[in-house]
């Protein structure tokens, strides 16, 4: 298993969906995980944490199964600004490398 | 407050020429990592700084080495540059507080190599 994979995409939908994005990892030890988003040429910006079993910022929602080693991005009401690409990311050791997934990439049409 | 800062923001060069890239951590951060990110591709962890040393290292070839300074900026310098370097170089600082990941990204420096 590839240290962090992600759904090819890309995706795309309308206006208003609801989708899901998952990744899994093969570091079971892993503690932390973070979703980034990379708009197109752009740098990665954070756009979630998820220390526990899960973390919920608005219309965002991210789950961790740890016994799976399997993690998701729920976007609730996709507007036309959620499209980007999103990345899944692991730390890779005890001092803080990031190790990303290639990155799904969510386009929302009108 | 800035933000991390990268320079120059795209660069074009010939194979087998050196280059060295920039970059200025956040406020208050004081650990400085590299990654490399080929088109369509995420991000691949170069290595990391921290008290002017380097503390982890990702796999690329020597041909790929770093600094950092006392004020925490940080340089990464490529020689004998291939055509495969050609990607978006970003750096990512962060503060070093065990347990915490959160890096946050400069706008990075697009390579070209011609």
């Amino acid at each position: 298993r590839k240290e962090v994979e992600q759904d090819p995409g890309p995706f795309n939908v309308p206006e208003g969906a609801t989708v899901a994005f998952n990744c899994t990892y093969s570091n079971s030890a892993s503690q932390s995980f973070f979703w980034y988003r990379q708009d197109c040429r752009k740098e990665p910006k954070l756009l979630m944490s998820v220390y526990s079993s899960g973390n919920e910022d608005g219309r965002f929602t991210a789950q961790l199964n740890r016994a799976s080693q399997y993690i998701s991005l729920l976007i609730r009401d996709s507007k036309l600004s959620d499209s980007a690409t999103y990345l899944c990311v692991v730390p890779g050791g005890s001092q803080g490398n990031l190790i990303f997934g290639k990155g799904t990439k969510l386009s929302v049409k009108p | 407050d800035a933000g991390v800062t990268q320079s120059p923001t795209h660069l074009i060069k010939t194979r087998g020429q050196q280059v060295t890239l920039r970059c200025s951590p956040k406020s208050g951060h004081d650990t400085v990592s590299w990654y490399q990110q080929a088109l369509g591709q995420g991000p691949q962890f170069i290595f990391q700084y921290y008290e002017e040393e380097e503390r982890q290292r990702g796999n690329f070839p020597d041909r790929f080495s770093g600094h950092q300074f006392p004020n925490y900026s940080s340089e990464l310098n490529v020689n004998a540059l291939l055509l495969g370097d050609s990607a978006l170089y970003l750096c990512a600082s962060s503060p070093r507080t065990r347990g915490k990941y959160e890096a946050f990204f400069g706008q990075g420096t697009r390579l070209t190599v011609v």
